[in-house]
This record gives C-alpha cells, sequence and structure tokens, in this order.
C-alpha cells in the first residue's frame, strides 16, 4: 500500500532551467508534507516543507506547491544546479498526537547537467 | 561534528548471526526514530523514542529487532537471527519535538548485507 508516490524515477535538466519534481498522495489525514535530498552515501536532508492549511512555500531556488484536491504536491527548483543533482524524496505526515511518523516516496533521481 | 552519528557505517554478516546497531542522536535532541531504507525504496519507519520511552513500533519491526534507548541519549538497534531479507540501510533520525514543525536529522546510515 503506497500511500506516498513518486512516479518518476528520474528526471534530468539542463543547468539554469527549471526542475519540477511531483508527488501524489493517497492518505487525506496526512497533515504536512516535506521534502528531503539525499546524496549517496549520505543521509536524507530536510529541504523544505508545507503545510496542509498552504498552498505554497518558498524558501530561495525552491518552492513547493501543494493542490489538496487533487492530492499532488511538487517541487519547484529554479534555476538548477549541478550541486542539485541528488535522490528527492517526498514524505508525508499524519499527526497521530505524538511523533513524527514519515511516509516516504521511492525517490526521484535528478541529475542537472551542465 | 554535531549531527547524528551512526555506528558501523557497513556491517557484513553471514545468516542466523546477530547485529547491533548504534545512534548518538543530536545532543538535545529528544525524539529518536529508526527507519530501513531497501533499494530503490523510500526509508520506512521502525521505531521512535522519545526520552528513554519507545512510544512506537511499526509492524514491520518482527520480534527479531529490538531497539533500545536506555538514558534517552544513544540508540542500539539490536537484530537477531539476521536474514537475507534483512540487508538494507538502516537509518537514524532525532528531532526536537516542536509540534508541527518538527524536523528530523537522519544520519549517514549502517548499510547491512547478510550473505
Amino acid at each position: 500500500d503506497q500511500q506516498v508516490k513518486q512516479n518518476s524515477p528520474s528526471l534530468s535538466v539542463q543547468e539554469g532551467r527549471i526542475s519540477i519534481l511531483n508527488c501524489d498522495y493517497t492518505n487525506s489525514m496526512f497533515d504536512y508534507f516535506l521534502w528531503y535530498k539525499k546524496y549517496p552515501a549520505e543521509g536524507p536532508t530536510f529541504l523544505i516543507s508545507i503545510s496542509s492549511i498552504k498552498d505554497k512555500n518558498e524558501d530561495g531556488r525552491f518552492t513547493v506547491f501543494l493542490n489538496k484536491s487533487a492530492k499532488h504536491l511538487s517541487l519547484h527548483i529554479v534555476p538548477s544546479q549541478p550541486g542539485d543533482s541528488a535522490v528527492y524524496f517526498c514524505a508525508a505526515r499524519g499527526f497521530t498526537g505524538g511523533g513524527n511518523k514519515l511516509t516516504f516516496g521511492t525517490g526521484t533521481q535528478l541529475k542537472v547537467e551542465l | 561534528d554535531t549531527g547524528v552519528s551512526q555506528d558501523p557505517r557497513h556491517k557484513i554478516t553471514k545468516r542466523g548471526q546477530n547485529v547491533t546497531f548504534r545512534c548518538d542522536p543530536i545532543s538535545e535532541h529528544n525524539r529518536l526514530y529508526w527507519y530501513r531504507q531497501t533499494l530503490g525504496q523510500g526509508p520506512e519507519f521502525l521505531t521512535y523514542f522519545q526520552n528513554e520511552a519507545q512510544l512506537e513500533k511499526s509492524r514491520l519491526l518482527s520480534d527479531r529487532f529490538s531497539a533500545e534507548r536506555p538514558k534517552g541519549s544513544f540508540s542500539t538497534l539490536e537484530i537477531q537471527r539476521t536474514e537475507q531479507g534483512d540487508s538494507a540501510m538502516y537509518l537514524c533520525a532525532s528531532s526536537l519535538a516542536a509540534g508541527a514543525n518538527e524536523k528530523l536529522f537522519f544520519g549517514s546510515g549502517t548499510q547491512l548485507s547478510v550473505l
């Protein structure tokens, strides 16, 4: 039962262009969404998050959009840089009163080419 | 370096052996999580602690798995009678419980290979 889905296992973008990574979820109880970035041989690193009461959150080159009716979120990176090449995980949390148990997607490998 | 530290980075063991991993969280963090990641998948929640209390365990955590956080600081994850299906990256994360804005900081993981 894959509650968080990232249907694109890989994405290739040219340096300077926009990268758009997509994520779909099925559980309407999720109230908080996060994106993590992972380099090889390292643990995931928090990138940006959004509460379910918002539809957009921006932090520098990174913007996350949430469409609750479609149960869809996306991460935009503008402009893309070679150092952005990594695996990006979408994660969702259903707040149960304690803990931050996150449900992760399967990840999208982003490659930013020169 | 004040990040989350995991030891060892790699562990190769034979089927049926017991293994133990250690996680040292960021010092002021009161919550500690264990996740498991297999190839091509995202991290999957295993269990978490608030201080020394283990508050939730996933059904993924069979009775061969046990986790402890005896003094509310470091944590250990032990797998008894390892099976080939236990081969995975075991990730530890810590956080300072802060409601909706709680953020998890992950270690680099322990890569387990069961032969």
